[in-house]
């Protein structure tokens, strides 16, 4: 378990429809990413949220959209869904805002759109 | 924009020897290079980080050198064993703190 608690763990939906991804960090971690992996793509940036404020926009889609709330949990909103937003989707966290120690993944959450 | 390359073709050695990975990028040298490594349907984990200041980093059997003039950095792990076989991620900090991944080379550790 490396601390950062991602759900749900699977998620299965029909195109068209709207989901919510959540995180929490590891505790004491301020800042929390948001990854998008594909087979063909690799792990691609999507978000970066530094104590409740966004930091840095990766090759995010207008139909997603991020925040992370006070208690520093982050939740990821895909909408309007598209065959080809199914993927595993990670949250990272780490302890400060320039990333000089790593960054901690949870487990992901892979989402199937049908 | 940015690229990093790392061979998209697996490495399969023998279990003792010595793996080598290498990870390539083009443009301005990053403030940081990290590896990580993942396997199947997991989120990756964090292995080492290296400074651009640095040369050279080890943990344990794992060495990661950092060339800025060749825009290359080298992941070794000695004496291999097959619970080494995973994906291994190269990612790069750059001053707006995004860390951006190459795709990963998978390796193969045979008994």
């Amino acid at each position: 378990d490396s601390g950062v608690t991602q759900t749900p763990k699977h998620l299965i939906t029909a195109t068209g429809q709207r989901v919510t991804l959540r995180c929490s960090p590891r505790s004491g971690d301020l800042s929390v990413y948001w990854y998008q992996q594909s087979l063909d793509q690799g792990l691609q940036f999507l978000i970066h949220y530094y104590n409740g404020e966004e930091r840095a926009k990766g090759n995010i889609l207008e139909r997603f959209s991020a925040q992370q709330f006070p208690d520093l949990h982050s939740e990821l909103n895909l909408s309007s869904l598209e065959l080809g937003d199914s993927a595993l989707y990670f949250c990272a966290s780490s302890v400060e805002l320039s990333n000089r120690y790593g960054y901690t993944f949870g487990s992901g959450t892979r989402l199937t759109v049908v | 924009s940015q690229k990093i390359e790392q061979n998209s073709e697996a490495l399969n050695i023998q279990e003792g020897k010595t793996a080598t990975l290498t990870c390539n990028y083009t443009n301005y040298s990053p403030a940081y290079l990290q590896w990580y490594r993942q396997d199947p349907g997991r989120g990756p984990v964090f292995l080492l980080l290296i400074r651009e200041n640095e040369k050279e980093k080890r943990k344990e059997r794992l060495k990661v050198t950092f060339d800025t003039t060749l825009k290359q950095s080298l992941f070794h792990i000695t004496a291999s064993q097959p619970a080494d076989s995973a994906t291994y991620l190269c990612a790069l900090v750059y001053s707006s703190y995004k860390l951006i991944f190459g795709s990963g080379t998978r390796l193969l550790v045979r008994p």
